[in-house]
């Protein structure tokens, strides 16, 4: 079975500054794909990043980037110039590769990221 | 293109009560899952299907029953409802296959007192 942990359940950062958010995970598996979601006030769960673990590029969606190291199974997620919009819950997720059941997520706790003005 | 809807969004409810949470996607997506977010917890899988007639259990099936006769509604009952299933409950559904984004629903608040 796989584990994802987010051992930091608050974080805060001044806007325009840079967070790191971090995520360890555990799995025998060699194929399969990481998620950061974004959970804001409204509930709703937004993907933020992707990361298969095949690649060895970090994946970046503009202000938003990872650091995967898959030796180590840490996926941290850096966020750039922090927005007031960024203020939400953010988990990170596991996933296998490949389909039917394997397309079960796995999720951390989830961390509370605060952007200060 | 509604996405992934779920009703109601809020729901009050008696220990003993029965009732369902209905989930809907209309993106033609054969693999849909009910997950429920408690506070510390994350989100923990209850229940899956990779296709219509096809459902299976997660990590807290408990309590809850699902079935899926058609490929567009993912129903999740609660046969009697406890206090312990009070809860954020959320259906996501997927393509599948190789194609492993997952859309999710607003989610549904559910009370038990």
């Amino acid at each position: 079975a796989q584990t994802v942990t987010q051992s930091q359940p608050e974080m805060s950062v001044q806007e325009a500054e840079t967070v790191t958010l971090s995520c360890t995970y555990d799995t025998s598996e060699n194929n399969y794909y990481l998620f950061w979601y974004k959970q804001p006030p409204s509930r709703q769960m937004i993907l933020v990043i992707r990361q298969e673990a095949y690649k060895q590029q970090n994946a970046t969606e503009n202000r938003f980037s990872v650091n995967f190291q898959k030796a180590a199974k840490s996926f941290s997620l850096k966020i750039s110039d922090s927005q007031l919009g960024d203020t939400a819950m953010y988990f990170c997720a596991f996933m296998k590769h490949g389909a039917g059941a394997n397309s079960k997520l796995t999720f951390g706790k989830g961390i509370t990221l605060s952007v200060r003005p | 293109n509604a996405g992934v809807t779920q009703t109601p969004k809020f729901q009050v409810l008696k220990t003993g009560q029965s009732m369902t949470l209905q989930c809907a996607q209309d993106m033609n997506h054969e693999y849909m899952s009910w997950y429920r977010q408690d506070p510390g917890m994350g989100l923990r899988l209850i229940h899956y299907s990779v296709g219509a007639g096809i459902t299976d259990q997660g990590e807290v099936p408990n309590g809850y029953n699902v079935s899926r006769s058609t490929t567009e509604d993912f129903p999740l009952r609660l046969l009697s409802a406890a206090p312990s299933q009070t809860s954020v409950y959320f259906c996501a559904s997927s393509l599948g296959g190789h194609i492993y984004e997952q859309y999710f629903g607003p989610g549904t608040r559910l009370t038990v007192t």
